[in-house]
């Protein structure tokens, strides 16, 4: 069955260090990769996505991740926090075939210290 | 252009009782996808609906049930309600259901069971 692991439950930061996300998955093979962002009592807002091409995919609000085929990973990763990036981080796998349905990863808490 | 709305988006039940949901798609969406979100997990997969007609059910009871209107709009309702159902329920639409779409959430509607 295909999988999403979010290996850290929660990540603390202190506000200008960089910050990068594991996101794993195990799929049989290529699948659509998206990371989303949950600020406390909202829904989820995508950051990026990546479909085919250049592994190294740039989102909004200076995010970027860089897809891996030898590791199946997507990690998300960020050169300078800002305290309003703290939320919660979810990695999402879609199969390009067969099930179109995303499955999430359990989320990533992101703590930021002044 | 409105984004996607959910509505209530609070609402407090007791256990046994009945809930109805709603969920309005951006204009020119077609798919419309429930997740459920318990506290510190990642949203998991209810129902997808395309062009009224279900195209996935994830692993939840009979108790759940879905249907989409003429006009993309979608009801998620939960029958014989359980303390366990307490959690955000997310909608999200997409323009299709297959292909490279992303789903775009609403906020959320926040179900207490008492």
């Amino acid at each position: 069955a295909q999988s999403v692991t979010q290996p850290d439950i929660h990540i603390t930061v202190s506000e200008g260090a960089s910050l990068e996300l594991r996101c794993n998955y195990s799929y049989g093979a290529t699948p659509y990769l998206f990371w989303y962002v949950q600020s406390p009592g909202q829904g989820l807002q995508l950051l990026l996505k990546y479909f085919s091409g250049d592994t190294l995919v740039q989102g909004i609000k200076g995010f970027e991740a860089e897809f891996k085929r030898s590791q199946s990973s997507f990690n998300l990763r960020k050169p300078s926090v800002h305290w309003s990036d703290a939320a919660e981080y979810f990695c999402a796998v879609r199969l390009l075939g067969g099930s179109y349905i995303p499955t999430f990863g359990r989320g990533t808490s992101l703590i930021v210290h002044p | 252009d409105a984004g996607v709305t959910q509505s209530p988006t609070h609402l407090i039940k007791t256990r046994g009782q009945q809930v109805t949901l709603r969920c309005s798609p951006i204009s020119g969406h077609k798919s419309v996808s429930w997740y459920q979100q318990v506290l510190g997990q990642g949203p998991q997969f209810i129902f997808q609906y395309y062009e009224k007609e279900e195209r996935g059910r994830g692993n939840f009871p009979d108790r759940f049930s879905a249907r989409q209107f003429p006009n993309y709009s979608s009801e998620l309702n939960v029958n014989a309600l359980l303390l366990g159902d307490s959690a955000l329920y997310l909608c999200a639409s997409s323009f299709s259901y297959f292909g490279a779409n992303v789903l775009t959430f609403g906020a959320g509607s926040r179900l207490t069971v008492l």
